[in-house]
């Protein structure tokens, strides 16, 4: 069955950087778009970023763009997402998940989140 | 892009149907048929329960129907059971090959 787990969330500075992971498996990882996803404590859901199965297809949401970066190693089964100069307002949890093979249409499975605290 | 518009809270009674409304524009939910609908649990992830406007994946129950007229999209979850007590997040392609969630709609079954 499709399984995504979210790594390296964690406490970090206003400022700071963090990288995060997911590893991605049941599913031949290299056919499929992928996204980021966040939640702000007690909000909603908020889009971050897709990429295509080959990565020539990138895409931002503009509250996010030229901070973050996404990419993806398909040999590891592996999307990433690298957050720099992080805000308080970046504290959220972020999920990864599985888009469709040839566009995005909306999430079709989520990963469980991982927890990532901007604070001082 | 600012979220797509959804009602904070709909409630309803056992047995009975609720339809919850997401409302965009022509750049988005007006514009494409790539509109999902996800529900939520507190402390969970989202799952999917419709995608492309009205289809339904393998295993979400048929009491969860989607639609959509012009720049609204709806979902409505008939006999409400106290199971389908979540809040609930549609989303939508958008031109700008970018994807818009909604602000979510917190249901509650009385």
């Amino acid at each position: 069955q499709v399984l995504l787990v979210e790594s390296g969330g964690g406490l970090v500075k206003p400022g700071g950087s963090l990288r995060l992971s997911c590893a991605a498996s049941g599913f031949t990882f290299s056919d499929y778009f992928m996204s980021w996803i966040r939640q702000a404590p007690g909000k909603g859901l908020e889009w971050l970023a897709y990429i295509s199965s080959s990565s020539i297809y990138i895409s931002y949401a503009d509250s996010v763009k030229g901070r973050f970066t996404i990419s993806r190693d398909n040999a590891k089964n592996s999307l990433y997402l690298q957050m720099n100069s992080l805000r308080a307002e970046d504290t959220a949890v972020y999920y990864c998940a599985r888009e469709d093979k040839w566009l995005v249409r909306g999430p079709l499975q989520w990963g469980q989140g991982t927890l990532v605290t901007v604070s001082s | 892009q600012s979220a797509l518009t959804q009602p904070a809270s709909v409630s309803g009674s056992p047995g009975q149907s609720i339809t919850i409304s997401c409302t965009g524009t022509n750049s988005d939910v007006g514009g494409y048929n790539y509109v999902s609908w996800y529900q939520q649990h507190p402390g969970k992830a989202p799952k999917l329960m419709i995608y492309d406007v009205t289809n339904r994946p393998s295993g979400v129950s048929d009491r969860f129907s989607g639609s959509k007229s012009g720049n609204t999209a709806s979902l409505t979850i008939s006999g409400l059971q106290a199971e389908d007590e979540a809040d609930y997040y549609c989303s939508s392609y958008t031109s700008s090959n970018t994807l818009l969630f909604g602000g979510g709609t917190k249901v509650t079954v009385l």
